[in-house]
């Protein structure tokens, strides 16, 4: 099946400092790919939709100038949080929907990046 | 709204079997995904259904009932291994996915 990784895994990076998380379709090409945040104990919240080749779209009360996200080939997205604050530290997990499947939308997630912002 | 309901959490027993509900309220209605997460791990895709009824899958299958709004998660021959939570999610009319919160399922020898 298609494999979606995310790089790192985990990070610890003080407060008002920028964290840089890749995204990456490893066997296939994805000009979507989503970001979500999920919070302990919490479902996943979808943060933003990164479209290859234009502007991502940004869910309702999520910072465009926060978050940033940059689609720049089709097996790469990346996420970067500026200035992260320790509010900011949470699990952010990266998808991509299965190419071969059309409307049917299942998606494959990268294994997740757990940030702590001290 | 667009809203998922399903248990918070559950306690089954080694070898037995167990069924998570989940119901939802979607602006359309494109399938519904049922997705295991184990704690600290991104969600693994399991089921889904866009078509009334039963679909088995080894020892897990999902029920969809579209008039209802109405999907569960049943999980026979539990192992140890099936500790996990368990993500109910809808595709809306524009495919976007609306998550539930998750079920934690608690297994006991």
């Amino acid at each position: 099946g298609a494999v979606v990784s995310q790089h790192p895994s985990w990070v610890i990076c003080k407060s008002g400092t920028s964290v840089k998380i890749e995204c990456r379709s490893l066997d296939f090409q994805a000009t979507t790919m989503f970001w979500y945040r999920q919070f302990p104990k919490q479902s996943l919240m979808l943060m933003a939709t990164s479209n290859e080749g234009s502007k991502a779209t940004y869910e309702q009360g999520v910072e465009k100038d926060k978050f940033l996200i940059n689609h720049a080939s089709l097996t790469l997205s990346t996420l970067t949080v500026t200035s992260a604050h320790p509010e900011d530290s949470s699990f952010y997990i990266c998808s991509a929907p299965n190419p071969g499947q059309g409307d049917y939308n299942e998606q494959f997630f990268g294994p997740g990046t757990r940030l702590t912002v001290l | 709204g667009q809203n998922i309901d399903q248990p918070t959490e559950m306690t089954a027993t080694e070898g037995a079997i167990v069924q998570i509900n989940c119901t939802y309220q979607t602006s359309g209605f494109n399938g519904l995904f049922w997705y295991q997460q184990h704690a600290g791990e991104a969600p693994t895709f399991l089921s889904y259904n866009v078509l009334d009824g039963l679909e088995e899958k080894g020892r897990f299958s999902s029920f969809l009932s579209r008039s209802k709004g109405y999907s569960y998660l049943l999980l026979k021959e539990l192992q140890m291994k099936d500790s996990a939570s368990y993500l109910c999610a809808a595709a809306d009319s524009n495919y976007q996915l609306i998550w539930g919160a998750g079920t934690k399922l608690i297994i006991k020898p």
